[in-house]
């Protein structure tokens, strides 16, 4: 069965200070490992795809790289506009379901 | 980047009565949708998958005469939430992949409120 672990639960920055979300995963042959942002009473937005180990994405204050095992997601001077749940899913090979974490809900401070 | 939209995006109903919720691809093409409900602090679950021109396939543990589900269209996929009661009550988005990468790409999510 495909397990995504998200840690931590809630992460609380100043403006400015960066930091890192985890996702850890099992899955039966990864199809792709996405990363999504979800504002309260949203529906996810879609940030990043991950395929293989070592791979890495940006985008704008994001950076995504994934392991064998696990994903960051980096997070540069983060402003408050950052502020959002970030989930991780997986897709296991040959196959569009998505497995989701718990997510991480982060707030940044001014 | 794709854009699905849900409809409606809050509705209040009686119990025992009947709800349905849209899922439109405005532009581009799904033979596959997705629906999912997501309680409070917690994370997404997949309910059942959508299949244009065939029927749904349903998640374990969820009750397919309960939730009705047609994709009547490349473009549209209907949820139905039959006889509602308050524990129904939850926030039901959808979604659908897109581009070769087949990232899913979720609609804003409908808020159903059954009293």
């Amino acid at each position: 069965e495909d397990q995504v672990t998200q840690s931590p639960e809630a992460l609380r920055l100043q403006e400015g200070e960066s930091s890192s979300l985890n996702c850890s995963y099992t899955v039966s042959g990864l199809r792709g490992l996405f990363w999504y942002r979800q504002d309260p009473g949203k529906g996810p937005e879609f940030l990043f795809t991950l395929y293989s180990a070592g791979e890495e994405k940006e985008k704008e204050r994001l950076k995504a790289t994934l392991t064998k095992k696990e994903s960051f997601l980096h997070i540069t001077a983060p402003k408050p506009e950052d502020s959002a749940t970030y989930l991780c899913a997986v897709a296991p090979g040959g196959g569009n379901k998505l497995t989701f974490g718990t997510g991480t809900q982060l707030k940044v401070e001014l | 980047g794709a854009v699905v939209s849900q409809h409606p995006s809050r509705v209040i109903c009686k119990s025992g009565t009947s709800v349905k919720i849209e899922c439109r691809s405005l532009d581009f093409q799904a033979t596959t949708m997705f629906w999912y409900r997501q309680f409070p602090k917690q994370s997404l679950m997949l309910m059942a998958t959508s299949n244009e021109g065939s029927k749904a396939t349903y998640e374990q543990g969820v009750e397919k005469d309960k939730f009705l589900i047609n994709h009547a269209s490349l473009t549209l996929s209907t949820l139905t939430v039959t006889s509602a009661h308050p524990e129904d009550s939850s926030f039901y988005i959808c979604s659908a992949p897109s581009g070769g990468a087949h990232e899913q790409y979720f609609g804003p999510g409908t808020r159903l409120t059954v009293t």
